[in-house]
């Protein structure tokens, strides 16, 4: 079945830029998705990008996608500590609901 | 516009009772689907509705049930507690059927089965 993976934590310095990874498996996915968690909320949307594009940036946030590895990664530059989340990465397209990873924490440390 | 809300924000139960989880989507969004997260299965699928009709569903047994109404508002229900039952429980909307749409989240209602 579908599946979704990530690593489970990162820690990066302020200032310095992030790059979460993430691998799927399902080639029909037409949506790709990062959505953050902060604590004691829910998930919100960060970004998506289509699967037919290879990137896509959005100020701080760069989503790059290899679709022939199914390998997805969200890059953010100048980490900050209000960056400091969950990040889950989701994959979803057509009339099936998104499989999301078990999410990577980031530590944004001074 | 309201974003997703959700109640109560916190619950304690204890084995064997019941509990009802409420959910109002965003004005306008007629799908809602719900979500059980906990640290060690992260976020698993329960059900989706769409239009009052459960569209999707996860694999969680049948203690596990939901309901939509005319106004798109949901509720979950969790019958007979079990400890395994604690977690986070999260909502999120979205305008149509949720497949390839953008999932708007609610900030959950976390439940304590003691």
């Amino acid at each position: 079945g579908e599946d979704v993976e990530q690593s489970l934590f990162l820690s990066v310095r302020e200032g310095d830029s992030s790059v979460i990874n993430c691998t799927y498996t399902d080639s029909s996915s037409t949506y790709l998705y990062w959505y953050k968690q902060e604590p004691g909320a829910g998930l919100q949307l960060l970004t998506y990008i289509f699967s037919n594009m290879d990137m896509k940036q959005d100020q701080r946030l760069t989503v790059l996608l290899n679709k022939k590895d199914k390998h997805l990664s969200l890059r953010i530059a100048d980490t900050q500590t209000g960056d400091s989340a969950i990040y889950f990465c989701a994959e979803g397209g057509g009339s099936y609901i998104p499989t999301f990873g078990r999410g990577t924490s980031l530590i944004v440390h001074p | 516009k309201a974003g997703v809300t959700q109640t109560p924000r916190y619950l304690i139960k204890t084995r064997g009772q019941q509990v009802t989880l409420s959910c109002s989507p965003i004005s306008g969004h007629r799908s809602v689907s719900w979500y059980q997260q906990t640290p060690g299965q992260g976020l698993q699928f329960l059900f989706e509705y769409f239009s009052e009709t459960q569209r999707n569903k996860g694999n969680f047994p049948g203690r596990f049930s939901g309901r939509q109404f005319s106004n798109s508002r949901s509720e979950m229900n969790v019958s007979t507690l079990e400890l395994g039952d604690s977690a986070l429980y999260l909502c999120a909307s979205s305008r149509d059927s949720g497949g390839g749409e953008k999932l708007f989240f609610g900030s959950g209602t976390q439940l304590s089965v003691l």
